[in-house]
């Protein structure tokens, strides 16, 4: 069964600075990747997805990701982190086989200090 | 406008009295799913649905049925609540894989609190 294992529950980021978000996922194919968005009270949106081709995909607001196979991780990016960016992040992995739905991680809390 | 809908978006019910949360998406989507999220649990798939009357478990359906009889519409039946399934639940629908890369990924309703006391 596949998994997702998002090591970092909370990270607190200075606004402006750099961030990277950890994702790692365990899956017997070709995995396809998703990175959504949850702004307290709201719903999930969707940031980014990788199914296949170009490794670096690029998503909403800024944010991007990189796959890589050899360490089975998904890790997002983005270069400079703004006050609005502060939010739960979920990677998720979507089923294979007959089955569909996504395998989400646990989530990463991401705090952004003034 | 493409959306999932859910209602309602708040509900405290008794233990024990039936209810049903409704999804609806009107984007034509084939599949359809139920999560529910937890603190420190991250969302867990409940039920999911591949088309009209195709449906399956989750990885938590103990307590929760479903139903497909139209494209458009998955709800979510506890037919005896009881506080552990106190919990934020989210609806999500989307293409199937088939319809290409472009249009597979899942769209989120906007949550229903459920408060079982």
């Amino acid at each position: 069964a596949q998994s997702v294992t998002q090591p970092d529950i909370h990270i607190t980021v200075s606004e402006g600075a750099s961030l990277e978000l950890r994702c790692n996922y365990s899956y017997g194919a070709t995995p396809y990747l998703f990175w959504y968005v949850q702004s307290p009270g709201q719903g999930l949106q969707l940031l980014l997805k990788y199914f296949s081709g170009d490794t670096l995909v690029q998503g909403i607001k800024g944010f991007e990701a990189e796959f890589k196979r050899s360490q089975s991780s998904f890790n997002l990016r983005k270069p400079s982190v703004h006050w609005s960016d502060a939010a739960e992040y979920f990677c998720a992995v979507g089923s294979g086989g007959g089955a569909d739905g996504l395998t989400f991680g646990k989530g990463t809390h991401l705090i952004i200090q003034p | 406008e493409a959306q999932v809908t859910q209602n309602p978006r708040y509900l405290i019910t008794v233990t024990g009295k039936k209810l049903t949360v409704t999804c609806s998406q009107n984007m034509n989507h084939e599949y359809m799913s139920w999560y529910r999220q937890d603190p420190g649990l991250g969302l867990r798939q409940i039920y999911y649905s591949m088309n009209v009357e195709v449906t399956d478990k989750g990885d938590v359906p103990e307590g929760y049925k479903v139903s497909r009889k139209e494209k458009r519409n998955f709800p979510l039946i506890l037919e005896s609540p009881s506080p552990n399934q106190t919990s934020l639940y989210f609806c999500a629908s989307s293409f199937t894989r088939l319809a290409g890369v472009a249009n597979y990924g899942y769209t989120f309703g906007s949550g229903t609190r459920l408060t079982v006391v």
